[in-house]
Formats: structure tokens, C-alpha cells, sequence
């Protein structure tokens, strides 16, 4: 296993155009998040999924964006009709949570960069 | 809008110096951990504190805990130049799946 997976890496769109990114976690993992982040600051979280369930949708989440982990497994982000202000990188992490002792620790990959000209 | 407030927001030292960096926020955590981001990669997790005041160590790294599970630093002793990073806190409230990360704090190490 290589750890999470995501692409793509790079991505440079049209303002107004959708873009659609794909995360393959830890094969193990059940949690699945999404953070962004833009240059210098910390990630801020978008979503995160347990299984193929999404339990936790922040307010960041416009309804131009949509997550979706249809078998458990990946996840895409797809962001509709584009503005400059969706220019970020987009993080995946994944995390293994069981009955027992949870140690909250994420793996991330590293990142979509999204430019919206 | 951010839970954790990190200081300094970007730091320059010479190699060998000592350096603290501080997380604060007004909320209560019941885990809180710090991470190591390089350019063009995902963060990846030095610690997890747990324990109001708990102290640990990873090398020349020693992470506390505050006694109110509010806050936390990080202090590095006899910097090198690949401690270069950014270096983010991360807390999780009690009874929350997701974690919010800090504002970072940028760290240059010069040889």
C-alpha cells in the first residue's frame, strides 16, 4: 500500500467550468476527510465520511461542492461552475477507526492544487 | 473561522538555536496534535497529547500539553535545517469525528 492517493495533482480551469477530484484511501481506512488550503494557512475542513456514509458537512461546503464515497472505498470532490475563490489545495486524509483505542491520527496525500483563471 | 490560534505565524533561525511555538484557543480539546507539513506534500503527524499537561518527547522535539487541554507549544532545541517546515496544531473536541487544524507557524531553518 502507497498511502492516500489523489488526482490529480495539478488542475488549472476556467472560472465557471466543474472540476472533479478523486482520493484513494488507505485501503483499510474507514474515515475519509477533505480538507482545503490555501497558501500559509492550515487545512480547513470540508467534509469527512465513515464508510460510505458523509456524517459531517462544514459550512465551508457551498452547495457547488458535493462529496461522494459511493462504495467506501474512493471519494471524489467535485466542485460546480467555478470562482476564483475555490483556488486552494485540496486535501485527503484517511484514518482507521475501530471499537477500540482511536488514535485520531490522519494520513494525508498530497493534494490537488485547484486554480480557477 | 479558526479554533486555534498558532504564534509566530513564521519564524527564521540559525541552525543550533532554540525555538517554542504556541497554540492557543478557547475551546477545550480532548486530544490535540501537531503536524509537519513540506511544500508540496500532505501534513504528516509528529504527536498526540491527550492528558491535560502531559509532556512528550520525540527526539529534539518536546510537545506540551496545557493543564486545560486549551492549549499547547512545541519546542525544538538546536534547530537543524531539515526541522524546516510548517509546523500545525491540530485539536479535537470532545464528542467530534473531525479535526481543525491551526493557523501554522512557517519555520526556516538556516545552515
Amino acid at each position: 500500500d502507497t498511502g492516500v492517493s489523489q488526482d490529480p495533482r495539478h488542475k488549472i480551469t476556467k472560472r465557471g467550468q466543474n472540476v472533479t477530484f478523486r482520493c484513494d484511501p488507505i485501503s483499510e481506512h474507514n474515515r475519509l476527510y477533505w480538507y482545503r488550503q490555501t497558501l500559509g494557512q492550515g487545512p480547513e475542513f470540508l467534509t469527512y465520511f465513515q464508510n460510505e456514509a458523509q456524517l459531517e458537512k462544514s459550512r465551508l461546503l457551498s452547495d457547488r461542492f458535493s462529496a461522494e464515497r459511493p462504495k467506501g472505498s474512493f471519494s471524489t470532490l467535485e466542485i460546480q461552475r467555478t470562482e476564483q475563490g475555490d483556488s486552494a489545495m485540496y486535501l485527503c486524509a484517511s484514518s482507521l477507526r475501530t471499537s477500540g483505542y482511536y488514535t485520531g491520527e490522519l494520513f494525508f496525500g498530497e493534494g490537488s492544487r485547484l486554480t480557477v483563471l | 473561522t479558526q479554533l486555534l490560534e498558532q504564534s509566530p505565524q513564521f519564524l527564521s533561525i540559525q541552525e543550533g538555536e532554540n525555538l517554542t511555538v504556541y497554540c492557543n484557543s478557547s475551546s477545550v480539546f480532548s486530544s490535540l496534535q501537531w503536524y509537519r507539513q513540506e511544500p508540496g506534500e500532505g501534513p504528516v503527524l509528529l504527536v498526540t497529547v491527550v492528558t491535560g499537561g502531559e509532556v512528550k518527547k520525540l527526539k529534539r522535539l518536546t510537545f506540551q500539553f496545557g493543564d486545560a487541554r486549551k492549549d499547547s507549544s512545541l519546542h525544538i532545541t538546536a534547530a537543524q535545517p531539515g526541522d524546516t517546515g510548517l509546523y500545525l496544531c491540530a485539536g479535537r473536541e470532545s464528542g467530534a469525528n473531525n479535526l481543525f487544524f491551526g493557523t501554522g507557524t512557517r519555520l526556516t531553518v538556516i545552515p
